[in-house]
């Protein structure tokens, strides 16, 4: 099973910051199988981010994927009041279809 | 636009059992692979199942696997997760999922969930 790690827990920024958040495998996810998703509260997931980098329909270019391997990072170039949230990072490389901890982003 | 509609969740006793509905619209049912994801009260996601797009592949997490079982019908664009055996470690708001392809991994729709509850 590959086991995710995502840091920090919680991320501190004002609106129009940089928010940059990392997933990291336990062993490699050879053909970027990667997912980033968005959760806000009372909410369900919404996807954001697969192939590690391309961004699904209808997502702002402000979110931005990047890595591959073992390394990936979320980068949401200026934060808006609606990015405040929680994101999971999740790979599909192998089943089961893990997700990591989870980054909660919140307001400074 | 795509619709994923979850019922059966409640409250249940340790080692009885539960069945899950997910009633889909919006798409071509019988085309996609199907998840289901759950999270406990507070924490994060847990990936639990996937079925492939004929129903004849299942993946499961090891958590639940030999205790749940995945199933659809196609002529009914319905998909259900039998769950036996439960234990309280089962509480949660269990997601139904559509894949964004016939089976990728990854998820491009979701449910707004059922809450199952494990208690005495």
């Amino acid at each position: 099973e590959i086991v995710l790690t995502q840091s920090p827990g919680t991320l501190s920024l004002s609106s129009g910051e940089r928010a940059t958040l990392s997933c990291r495998a336990s062993q490699s996810v050879s053909r970027s199988y990667l997912a980033w998703y968005q959760q806000k509260p009372g909410q369900a997931p919404r996807l954001l981010i697969y192939g590690a980098s391309s961004r699904a329909t209808g997502i702002p270019d402000r979110f931005s994927g990047s890595g591959s391997g073992t390394d990936f990072t979320l980068t949401i170039s200026r934060l808006e009041p609606e990015d405040f949230a929680v994101y999971y990072c999740q790979q599909y490389e192998n089943s089961p279809f893990t997700f990591g901890p989870g980054t909660k982003v919140d307001i400074k | 636009q795509v619709q994923l509609v979850e019922s059966g969740g409640g409250v249940v006793q340790p080692g009885r059992s539960l069945r899950l509905s997910c009633a889909a619209s919006g798409f071509t049912f019988s085309s996609y692979g199907m998840h289901w994801v759950r999270q406990a009260p507070g924490k994060g996601l847990e990936w639990v199942a996937i079925i492939s797009y004929d129903g004849s592949k299942k993946y499961y997490a090891d958590s639940v696997k030999g205790r749940f079982t995945s199933s659809r019908d196609n002529s009914k664009n319905t998909l259900y997760l039998q769950m036996n055996s439960l234990r309280a470690e089962d509480t949660a708001v269990y997601y139904c999922a559509k894949d964004a392809h016939f089976w990728s991994g990854y998820i491009d729709y979701w449910g707004q969930g059922t809450l199952v509850t494990v208690s005495s």
